[in-house]
């Protein structure tokens, strides 16, 4: 079975510019999470989606960032624009239901540099 | 202060040795705990799940947790070389949410 995809592995922009982030869950899983992740800290919530509604963005910056979930399935991140602050890497997870005990499996991430 | 407290390390031990990782955290609310191991540039992958109080086991894995203490741990015995990881504890349950409020991670290496 294949896990959670995420691309660009690696992204190096300006700031001020736009970019995007893409992530493709393992299959038939409803709950959807973006996570930000600093160096030397915890993965922190960005937004949780269930199906397609986004359920749970509290901790996401709205005035930069935005994602969507289009189907349900894959989803994107988009910072516009980007801070050099915005430096960290971008975590995308899924899971079955969103419910407790329900495990959540990571993607591997994007590192994202902003010079 | 942080919800969850968690010593960066590095830990570093010899391979054999019995490994104990750490967490403390002040939201008495949280219900489940978990360990997460992250191997560098790869995401978290959940090691051990518990809910409330107690011991649970998982081969040479295991993971405590004392709420009266608000504190957690997770030994690993006969640490292996591939152990060499960042481990992040992480709670849920306060307040209905069931999404996971990580520690910083514990950087540990095994050397042979």
């Amino acid at each position: 079975e294949a896990g959670v995809v995420q691309s660009p592995r690696y992204k190096i922009i300006e700031k001020k510019q736009p970019v995007a982030f893409w992530c493709n869950p393992i299959s038939g899983h409803n709950t959807l999470y973006w996570y930000l992740q600093n160096l030397g800290q915890g993965p922190e919530l960005l937004i949780r989606y269930e199906n397609e509604e986004a359920v749970d963005d509290s901790q996401l910056p709205k005035d930069r960032f935005s994602a969507e979930r289009l189907k349900g399935v894959d989803s994107t991140l988009k910072i516009q624009p980007a801070e050099l602050g915005d430096s960290a890497v971008y975590l995308c997870a899924s899971s079955l239901e969103g419910q407790r005990g329900d495990e959540q499996y990571f993607g591997p991430g994007t590192r994202l540099t902003v010079t | 202060q942080k919800e969850v407290e968690q010593d960066p390390g590095p830990l570093s031990v010899p391979e054999g040795a019995i490994v104990s990782l750490n967490c403390t955290y002040s939201n008495s609310a949280f219900q489940y705990f978990m360990w997460y191991r992250q191997y560098s540039r790869k995401g978290p992958e959940l090691l051990m799940y518990t809910y409330s109080s107690g011991n649970k086991e998982d081969g040479r894995f295991t993971a405590q947790v004392d709420k009266s203490s608000k504190y957690i741990s997770l030994f690993i015995r006969d640490s292996q070389p591939s152990d060499s990881a960042t481990y992040l504890c992480a709670m849920s349950g306060a307040g209905g949410s069931y999404i996971p409020t990580f520690g910083r991670g514990t950087s540990l290496i095994v050397h042979p």
